[in-house]
């Protein structure tokens, strides 16, 4: 069974920075054979796509809301998935969440999530 | 970037209703969009995938449709259990798009 264990979130002041990370475990196959994507959700809001790296960590796409402000990565050694947020707005305030993907890069869902960690962006 | 309409915004049932809810894509998607159920506090649950496909383990009361860019979910019996959010989305082109939501409430 797919494990997704998110940590990192946390009280933040406007402008600061914060890196979010992933465990991954459970997976059918190498974590590396995954596209792995962050997702979030501000308070009584609707989902928003954040962000989405391959599975090879040669990839990766933003949303133009954190484009230039954030950086997703990976160690596939590690089956880790991380998000470091920089220049951090009070609208970036939600809880993320670490999603798998069903495929390695596009054509595919997101299949498993983590129970997500807030993230709060206030002085 | 592609615009995901999902109507209604909330809907009032009662169980063994039938429910459906509606997203409607501003341009062609083909058949790359998911559905997924929401329960206060919790992750988003995968139920539907291209378009119409169940997910493994998610009963058969739920089912999805298309029609050129409109998609429906449909809950054909409601259960106490289906009282949650429910959210599509497009993986056709990035960004990827979620629809507003619909919240299902009992009558």
């Amino acid at each position: 069974e797919v494990h997704l264990l998110e940590s990192g979130g946390g009280l933040v002041q406007p402008g600061g920075s914060l890196r979010l990370s992933c465990a991954a475990s459970g997976f059918t196959f190498s974590f590396s054979s995954y596209a792995m994507s962050w997702v979030r959700q501000a308070p009584g809001q609707g989902l928003e796509w954040v962000s989405i790296i391959s599975g090879s960590d040669v990839t990766k796409h933003y949303a133009a809301s954190v484009e230039g402000r954030f950086i997703i990565s990976r160690d596939n050694s590690k089956n880790m998935l991380y998000l470091q947020m920089s220049s951090l707005r009070a609208e970036d305030t939600a809880v993320y969440y670490c999603a798998k993907f069903s495929s390695d890069y596009s054509s595919g869902w997101f299949n498993s999530w983590g129970q997500g960690t807030q993230v709060t962006v206030s002085s | 970037d592609i615009q995901m309409t999902q109507s209604p915004s909330s809907v009032s049932a009662s169980v063994g209703d039938r429910v459906t809810i509606t997203c409607r894509a501003s341009q062609d998607i083909g058949s790359w969009l998911a559905w997924y159920q929401q329960k206060p506090g919790k992750a988003p649950k995968l139920l539907i995938y291209a378009a119409s496909t169940l997910q493994r383990g998610v009963p058969s009361r739920f089912s999805g449709s298309e029609s050129g860019t409109d998609f429906t979910l449909t809950i054909s019996s409601l259960q106490p259990e289906d009282f949650a959010t429910y959210y599509c989305l497009q993986t056709n082109s990035f960004p990827y798009t979620f629809g507003q939501g619909t919240k299902l409430e009992t009558k």
